[in-house]
């Protein structure tokens, strides 16, 4: 397996502009997570989905930020618009709840940079 | 409120040097408690997990050591190698939850 698959894994913007990020989970693993990565604050849950629900948003920071899940391959995290403080690493992570190991893989992440 | 505190911040040794990070949590009720290495540019990956009956875990060069009593953990590394520069992250997951809680890391630099 290829791993968790993260694109692009850099983007530079102007404030204001839309950002997709995207990001395609192991296969058979059923947890997806999105996580957002600062010096200041470390690694921060933004949100998580289970078999492509939507179970936690409550880290999304603004009504700015949407996530999606619309199949078991693919999520995409959306910044509308952007701003300079969304600046960061963000990274998906995924695992599986059934083995018993709640180890989370995560993909190399995105670097954003908003101008 | 869950709470995972890690020291020292930051660390630099020479290489061939042993060293030990710190890890201080506050999650209750306890599940397990990973170790993850974080290379610069890469994502984090896991280096051990410790459950509550288990008091060490060696991976290689690395071992952790898990203290549920006084909820501490500390990661020891021996012999360092110029490769072992990263940032080390310390994640505590509650029973019944898929949900961690993640340390600020420790950046580790290793010299020449």
């Amino acid at each position: 397996d290829a791993g968790v698959i993260q694109s692009p894994r850099h983007e530079v913007t102007e404030m204001g502009q839309e950002v997709t990020l995207r990001c395609k989970p192991i296969s058979g693993h059923d947890y997806l997570f999105w996580y957002r990565q600062t010096m200041m604050r470390g690694l921060e849950l933004l949100i998580y989905f289970n078999n492509n629900v939507p179970i936690d948003d409550s880290g999304m920071p603004e009504d700015r930020f949407s996530a999606k899940m619309p199949n078991a391959s693919f999520s995409t995290l959306k910044i509308q618009p952007s701003e300079p403080r969304d600046s960061a690493v963000y990274f998906c992570a995924s695992t599986r709840s059934s083995g018993g190991s709640n180890e989370q893989f995560f993909g190399p992440g995105t670097r954003l940079t908003v101008l | 409120k869950n709470q995972v505190e890690q020291s020292p911040q930051s660390l630099i040794i020479l290489e061939g040097k042993n060293c030990t990070l710190q890890c201080n949590y506050t999650v209750s009720p306890f599940s397990n408690l990973r170790w993850y290495k974080q290379d610069t540019g890469r994502g984090p990956v896991s280096l051990t997990i410790m459950t509550f009956s288990e008091n060490t875990k060696s991976n290689g060069r690395y071992t952790a050591t898990l203290d549920a009593d006084t909820k501490q953990s500390s990661l020891h590394i021996t012999a360092s190698q110029l490769s072992d520069s990263a940032s080390y992250i310390c994640v505590v997951t509650p029973g019944g939850s898929y949900i961690p809680t993640f340390g600020r890391g420790t950046s580790l630099i290793v010299h020449p």
